[in-house]
């Protein structure tokens, strides 16, 4: 079964503190995986995108991790702002018969404090 | 532009009432999707739609009706709501590859069924 499980569930850090999350993924066979942003009270937010051939892409203070080996990704944030605080989510995608499918962890809860 | 838009952004309902949500985008999006998100759940697509015309189940549909007369517009039904529908919707859309590439949601529609 395809799945993508995102840990730790929550984070409190620091301002100016560097945090990283984790996706793991059990989706076959892969086609990209994205990290997505979300405010609350708003809509999921593309950061960035990475396919099978990509181990790094970055946006800014975000920097995303891909290792199609042992099938995890990484979302590293730098000098944290308190505008990240958020949900962040991991979202894979899958090829299948009907075209493709999209797999969504449930994110993780980002906290920053002053 | 303003992206995808969506209405209402709130709305109680009875149990056993009827609604209509209502998404729009103004990109010129081929794909369109409705999701609900449900606290500790990852987004879980209800209904997407291809193409004008066009409409497809996700992976919980039932309960739900949906329509795409326009290819700007896609409306989500309830035609009898329960409890269990209680949720936070959210519409999205994305150009021609379909699953695959960025979806760009909307603001979301928090429903509450009593």
């Amino acid at each position: 079964k395809n799945q993508v499980e995102q840990s730790p569930q929550s984070l409190i850090i620091l301002e100016g503190k560097n945090c990283t999350l984790q996706c793991n993924y059990t989706v076959s066979p892969f086609s990209n995986l994205r990290w997505y942003k979300q405010d609350t009270g708003r809509g999921p937010v593309s950061l960035t995108i990475m396919t099978f051939s990509e181990n790094t892409k970055s946006n800014g203070r975000y920097t995303a991790t891909l290792d199609a080996d042992t099938k995890q990704s990484s979302l590293h944030i730098t000098a944290s702002q308190l505008s990240d605080s958020a949900s962040y989510i991991c979202v894979v995608s899958a090829l299948n018969q009907a075209g493709t499918a999209l797999i969504f962890g449930k994110g993780t809860t980002l906290s920053v404090s002053s | 532009n303003a992206g995808v838009t969506q209405t209402p952004k709130f709305r109680v309902l009875k149990t056993g009432q009827s609604m209509t949500l209502l998404c729009a985008q103004d990109m010129n999006h081929e794909y369109m999707y409705w999701y609900r998100q449900d606290p500790g759940m990852g987004l879980r697509l209800i209904h997407y739609s291809v193409g004008e015309g066009t409409t497809a189940k996700g992976e919980v549909p039932d309960g739900y009706n949906v329509s795409r007369l326009k290819k700007q517009n896609f409306l989500l039904g309830l035609e009898s709501a329960a409890p269990s529908q209680t949720s936070v919707y959210f519409c999205a859309s994305s150009f021609q590859r379909g699953f695959g590439d960025e979806q760009f949601f909307g603001p979301g529609t928090r429903l509450t069924v009593l």
